[in-house]
Parts: structure tokens; sequence; C-alpha cells
């Protein structure tokens, strides 16, 4: 079974300033898709950046960029000059690409709460 | 516009009630899933449904029922055999490009 691990709890980082979440997985799998979703206060989850696994070139979305290493098996969120509405909880989840007779859902971290500091 | 509206956004229950967490989405997908987020625990898979008549259960199941008749529902009944029911309930959908979800704004159910 795949697994998703986020070690970071929480993180705090000042306003203006980077910050990097750390996600790990397990998997057997060669192709599969990797995403990082936000949670804010409101708690609808937002997707903010996908990753698939056969590719080679990091993903960016304006200020979010993640560092792929799939040898590793990791998956980090790197989030720039950080703003006041970064503040979430953010979800790393991991999907085969080739479901098979399994669900097609994600599997989730469980999460790291962002705090930014004005 | 299209997405996932799901009903009611708050819910209170008595004990020994069951209750039915309402899921309706008109992005014309076919897969659509109920997820158990709770503090600390990320979000749990509690059934999905890939096909309209068709359902499966996810990791934990137990104490819920759903059904499909129609693409665009996916209701989620929480029986009275679910022990600890109070959590936040969350519905997505599967989009076909590159298989992310897309989610509704969630349901929070609390038992007094």
């Amino acid at each position: 079974a795949q697994t998703v691990t986020q070690s970071q709890p929480e993180m705090s980082v000042q306003e203006a300033e980077t910050v990097t979440l750390s996600c790990t997985y397990d998997t057997s799998e060669s192709d599969y898709y990797l995403f990082w979703y936000k949670q804010p206060p409101s708690r609808q989850m937002i997707l903010v950046i996908r990753q698939e696994a056969y590719k080679q070139q990091n993903a960016t979305e304006n200020r979010f960029s993640v560092n792929f290493q799939k040898a590793a098996k990791s998956f980090s969120l790197k989030i720039s000059d950080s703003q006041l509405g970064d503040a979430a909880m953010y979800f790393c989840a991991y999907r085969p690409m080739y479901s098979g007779g399994g669900a097609d859902g994600l599997t989730f971290g469980k999460g790291t709460h962002l705090i930014i500091q004005p | 516009d299209g997405g996932i509206t799901q009903s009611p956004k708050y819910l209170f229950r008595k004990e020994g009630q069951n209750v039915t967490l309402s899921c309706e989405q008109n992005l014309n997908h076919d897969a659509m899933y109920w997820y158990r987020q709770d503090p600390g625990q990320g979000l749990r898979l509690i059934y999905y449904s890939q096909i309209v008549n068709d359902f499966q259960k996810g990791d934990i199941a137990e104490g819920y029922s759903v059904s499909r008749e129609k693409k665009e529902s996916f209701p989620l009944t929480v029986t009275s055999a679910q022990k600890n029911p109070t959590a936040f309930y969350l519905c997505a959908s599967l989009t076909g490009g590159y298989g992310e979800l897309f989610f509704g704004e969630g349901s929070r159910l609390t038992v007094l």
C-alpha cells in the first residue's frame, strides 16, 4: 500500500520569506502523480501544484515550486515570498497513474500547518 | 459555474440517529469520493464510486453507506453504527486530466 508522510506537523515563516514543506512517499509504482493541496481556514481543499512522475522537470506555479526527487521518493513544496494568505494546512497527496482495480482516489499525508508571521 | 455542492454545511445529530450528507456535482465527472477529516489524521477515504450504480468501500467504510443512482449525486449516510461520527466530511470528484480531485466545501457533523 502506498503511504505519504509529512514529517512537519507545523511550520512558521516570516512574511516575504521562503519556506519549504517536506513530503516523502512509498510506492512500488513507476508512474504516478503527486499533488500539493492547500486547506485554508474555510476548509475547502484547493489544488496548489501537481507533478507527473515521468517528468524530470520540477513543476512551478507562480510562487510555488516543487523539488521532486524520484529516486529518494521525495516531493517538497517551496513557497517563495510568503504572504499572509498562504497560511493554511498543506497536504501532500499521491495517485498511481494506472489504478487498476484499486481506488482512483488520492492517498494523503497528515498535513503541515503553515503559519505566516507578519 | 461548475462545481461540487455539499449540504448541509453544519449538521448536528443525536446519538442513535442516521444522517445523510448531500453531494451534488455539475462537472460531468464519473468518479466521486467521500473523505473524512479528523485533526491530525489527514484525509481518509470512506467510499468511492467510479460509475453510476456502482461503489466501493474505502479504508474506513464501517458505519457508513452510500448510493449512486445519478451521475451528479453521491450522498453519504452516517449510520448509528458509526462509533465516532463527529468529523469534517469532504466530497470530491475526479478530473479526467491528471487525476486530481476537485473538492466541495465540506460538511461538519457533530454528534450531541
